[in-house]
């Protein structure tokens, strides 16, 4: 089955700096997603990424799948206090899959 | 982006009981959707897959006869928590996906069995 492994589990960050999150998957990915959640709530969409070497950007995250389709990044630039929560990679294992399964999540907490 | 309401968003109901949540898809006409429950500080785990009309698919480990599913209509998906137990306490989360290849998610219930 489709395995999604988040790295790493938790990120402490100052105020302003860069960061990445990197999500790794034991097979073949169709279409990746970026999910940004606050624990107990519901999941606010980043991002897709469907194609090998894809790269989108929205504010100050970018987020790239790199072209083997096995990998993605999620990076955050001068990142701010509002950048703080879960975020998660999901995807579905094979094109058009009906599975959507997710990482385990990175856990960001921005320091002032 | 496309709507999905989840409904209730919080419950406490009394072990023993059964509860129903509601997963809606607002603006748009889900082929396919899911259920995932969510432990404190940990990330969604897939309950079931549901397409309309038919039978949910169940991930290993999870009870159907537990967790009953119904995708009735295009537009609702209901997941009943049967003889719920204080073990059942979580956040469950419905996600939809349409004719494209995304998924929209509600905004989550908190349930609470006492």
């Amino acid at each position: 089955s489709q395995e999604l492994e988040q790295s790493p589990q938790s990120l402490i960050v100052q105020e302003g700096k860069n960061l990445t999150i990197n999500c790794t998957s034991s097979k073949t990915l169709y279409g990746l997603y970026w999910y940004k959640q606050k624990y107990g709530e519901g999941l606010i969409f980043l991002m897709m990424l469907q194609k090998g070497g894809e790269e989108k950007s929205h504010e100050k995250i970018t987020a790239k799948l790199d072209e083997k389709k096995q990998q993605s990044s999620l990076h955050i630039t001068a990142s701010q206090p509002s950048h703080a929560g879960i975020y998660l990679c999901g995807a579905g294992s094979l094109q058009g899959a009906q599975k959507l399964v997710f990482g385990q999540g990175t856990r960001l907490t921005i320091n002032p | 982006g496309a709507v999905v309401s989840q409904h209730p968003s919080w419950v406490i109901c009394k072990s023993g009981t059964s509860v129903k949540i509601e997963c809606r898809s607002l603006d748009f006409q889900a082929t396919t959707m899911f259920w995932y429950r969510q432990f404190p500080k940990q990330s969604l785990m897939l309950m079931a897959t549901s397409n309309e009309g038919s039978k949910a698919t169940y991930e290993q480990g999870v009870e159907k006869d537990k967790f009953l599913i119904n995708h009735a209509s295009l537009t609702l998906s209901t997941l009943t928590v049967t003889s719920a137990h204080p073990e059942d306490s979580s956040f469950y989360i419905c996600s939809a996906r349409g004719s494209w290849n995304r998924a929209f998610f509600g905004q989550g219930t908190r349930l609470t069995v006492v």
